[in-house]
């Protein structure tokens, strides 16, 4: 089955600094999601992309669907120890009874 | 509203014992998801259903068998379970094909012996 590739695959920022994470695919998709996921809780979304080229922001975090419709990237300016978590894209076809493809993930680390 | 809730939280089971995990929802969503979480693999799509008495195999579906008997359940079985399945199972739902985001629970561990 096919999986997006995310990357990086972790990262350990001090806290304050911006973050870039960003997801690729060989398939095109209509809808890209991201998600975060704490700690034994399930995945909860963030931002919700739906146009090629279309930035969207959501506080400090800020995402694009790229033009190719193949990528997307997520952005969170001047992190906090909340923002520590696991980051997924996931990205959705239309006319799929909205199943979700989603990616590896990206662990965050904010130290002190 | 308690959202997406997932039973049990935790299980053990020996290897080809059967049980079932049960997702209910009161959000009154007519889409319905079971996924599993394996470490640095994301979330695959194990089966869904787009309504009360319907269900369709998603990406990885060997092993597992599900039912929409209600429109608030949703149940994930395994038959015969197996080492392979030892992972984080998520329940998700979705109000309607419109509405994109999906209510995740907060899992169930099971660990095949």
């Amino acid at each position: 089955g096919q999986q997006l590739n995310q990357s990086p695959q972790s990262m350990f920022i001090q806290e304050g600094e911006d973050v870039s994470m960003n997801c690729t695919s060989s398939s095109i998709f209509n809808t890209w999601l991201w998600y975060k996921q704490d700690p034994g809780e399930g995945p909860v979304l963030l931002i919700a992309l739906y146009k090629a080229g279309e930035l969207t922001s959501n506080g400090r975090l800020t995402a694009q669907f790229g033009i190719t419709r193949k990528d997307s990237f997520l952005n969170i300016s001047a992190s906090i120890p909340s923002d520590v978590g696991i980051y997924f894209c996931a990205g959705q076809l239309s006319g799929t009874a909205s199943k979700l493809t989603f990616g590896t993930g990206t662990r965050l680390q904010v130290t002190l | 509203n308690a959202g997406v809730t997932q039973t049990p939280k935790f299980r053990v089971l020996k290897t080809g014992q059967s049980m079932t995990l049960l997702c209910a929802q009161d959000m009154n969503h007519e889409y319905m998801y079971w996924y599993r979480q394996d470490p640095g693999m994301g979330l695959r799509l194990i089966h869904y259903s787009v309504g009360e008495g319907t269900t369709a195999k998603g990406e990885v579906p060997d092993g597992y068998n599900v039912s929409r008997l209600k429109k608030q359940n949703f149940l994930l079985g395994l038959e015969s379970a197996a080492p392979s399945q030892t992972s984080v199972y998520f329940c998700a739902s979705k109000k309607d094909m419109v509405q994109e985001t999906q209510y995740f629970g907060p899992g169930t561990r099971l660990l095949v012996l």
